[in-house]
């Protein structure tokens, strides 16, 4: 079956560094995808991992590693407008499905 | 960039009809293109997933006659819900693929339709 696991809810102080882990088991992979999503809006697109390692594009970064099922993301000099919902996301099946995580309401405060 | 958009972005009806929401990918010619559903507090659920030309494919415990699903250009696919029940109140999410390029796998989210049956 199709498994993604990642923390409900994070909280973080403005200007810190926050780390939103995610596990998948999926049935076959072409890559993974984090998303942010604040309410009520669409998600937008962050970062896509389809090898192993760390991919930074500014203040965030994502890591990924297929033998262990494992990613996460980084989020750097955390701002008020972060506050927002983190999906994890993976490509599989035949017609390269994103299959999505519950995703992580993450909280920044002052 | 890649510009995705629906039609409406928020509709209220009555228990009993149908409500129709389109997907347009506005820049670039999307072969396929995937409904989601997401309630609230909740992540996006994939529906069908919908290639141009063809019938689309739904997933498991989503009911065919009920999301009909039309792709008929590769730029717009639609979304009917038939006869619609309160418990299709929901946030309906597409987006679009980009088949050209080396965004090959990203996929473009439209900005999301609000669904109120009363």
């Amino acid at each position: 079956g199709q498994n993604i696991d990642q923390p409900t809810e994070m909280t973080a102080t403005e200007g810190a560094i926050v780390q939103i882990n995610c596990t998948y088991q999926t049935s076959g992979f072409n890559g993974l995808f984090w998303y942010q999503q604040h309410a009520g809006e669409a998600p937008t697109f962050l970062s896509y991992n389809v090898l192993d390692g760390l991919e930074e594009k500014g203040r965030f970064s994502s890591f990924l590693s297929r033998s262990k099922g494992y990613s996460y993301l980084l989020l750097k000099e955390l701002q008020m407008k972060d506050s927002a919902s983190y999906l994890c996301a993976v490509l599989s099946g035949g017609y390269n499905k994103l299959i999505f995580g519950a995703g992580t309401r993450l909280a920044v405060h002052p | 960039g890649a510009v995705v958009s629906q039609h409406p972005s928020w509709v209220i009806c009555k228990s009993g009809t149908s409500v129709k929401i389109e997907c347009r990918s506005l820049d670039f010619q999307a072969t396929t293109m995937f409904w989601y559903r997401q309630f609230p507090k909740q992540s996006l659920m994939l529906m069908a997933t919908s290639n141009e030309g063809s019938k689309a494919t739904y997933e498991q415990g989503v009911e065919k006659d009920k999301f009909l699903i039309n792709h008929a250009s590769l730029t717009l696919s639609t979304l009917t819900v038939t006869s619609a029940h309160p418990e299709d109140s929901s946030f309906y999410i597409c987006s679009a693929r980009a088949e050209r390029g080396e965004r090959f796998y990203e996929q473009y989210f439209g900005p999301g339709t609000r669904l109120t049956v009363t």
